[in-house]
């Protein structure tokens, strides 16, 4: 069965400044994907940045990156210049790379931006 | 043009009464989902359905029946609720697309207090 865990519960960073949030996953599948899914206070779930497991190269969406290091199944999201607005709780997720899969969905780090 | 629709947003019942949460999503999606949200924000799968058949079912109770009249609505009906069912359940839909593009789109979420 697939895990996946987030170990830093809470996370705090000033504003403009960097903050890496971690996850690492247990599978042994090949081929999955891992998500990273944005929770702030309205509650809604936000899709932040998405990578594919066959995929060598860190995706990046805007102030958004992964640092995906398959062997350590380790899933990092980097977010650079942070916001106000980022302030939330943020999931890392796991999916198989076949068709229906659920997510499987680390317990979450609640990061807070403060000015 | 919302992309995943549910409703009602809030619900507070009585225990032992039954109740229903409707979803619906217009993203031309085959599979839908059923998570829970449980009080210390942990996100775990109920069911998913895959164009009007359920695919995933993860030891619910029996209390828990969803259903699918075609594969762009999902709806959950919950009987004799019990104070534990409290808790925010999430809707999502998803389309595989293989080698590209695979994500969920998650509703805004149903907060459900049993009293």
């Amino acid at each position: 069965a697939q895990t996946v865990t987030q170990s830093q519960p809470e996370m705090s960073v000033q504003e403009a400044e960097t903050v890496t949030l971690s996850c690492t996953y247990d599978t042994s599948e090949n081929n999955y994907y891992l998500f990273w899914y944005k929770q702030p206070p309205s509650r809604q779930m936000i899709l932040v940045i998405r990578q594919e497991a066959y995929k060598q190269q860190n995706a990046t969406e805007n102030r958004f990156s992964v640092n995906f290091q398959k062997a350590a199944k380790s899933f990092s999201l980097k977010i650079s210049d942070s916001q106000l607005g980022d302030t939330a709780m943020y999931f890392c997720a796991f999916m198989k790379h076949v068709n229906t899969d659920k997510l499987i969905f680390g317990t979450g780090t609640r990061l807070q931006v403060f000015p | 043009d919302t992309a995943v629709s549910q409703t009602p947003k809030y619900l507070v019942t009585q225990m032992g009464n039954d109740k229903s949460i409707k979803c619906e999503q217009n993203l031309g999606h085959d599979t839908m989902y059923w998570y829970k949200q449980d009080s210390k924000k942990f996100l775990k799968i109920m069911f998913s359905y895959n164009n009007k058949e359920l695919i995933i079912n993860e030891t619910v109770p029996n209390r828990f029946s969803p259903k699918s009249p075609d594969k762009a609505h999902l709806n959950l009906h919950i009987n004799s609720l019990e104070l534990g069912d409290s808790a925010v359940y999430f809707c999502a839909s998803s389309q595989f697309r293989g080698a590209g593009d695979t994500e969920a789109f998650f509703g805004q979420g149903t907060r459900l207090t049993v009293v």
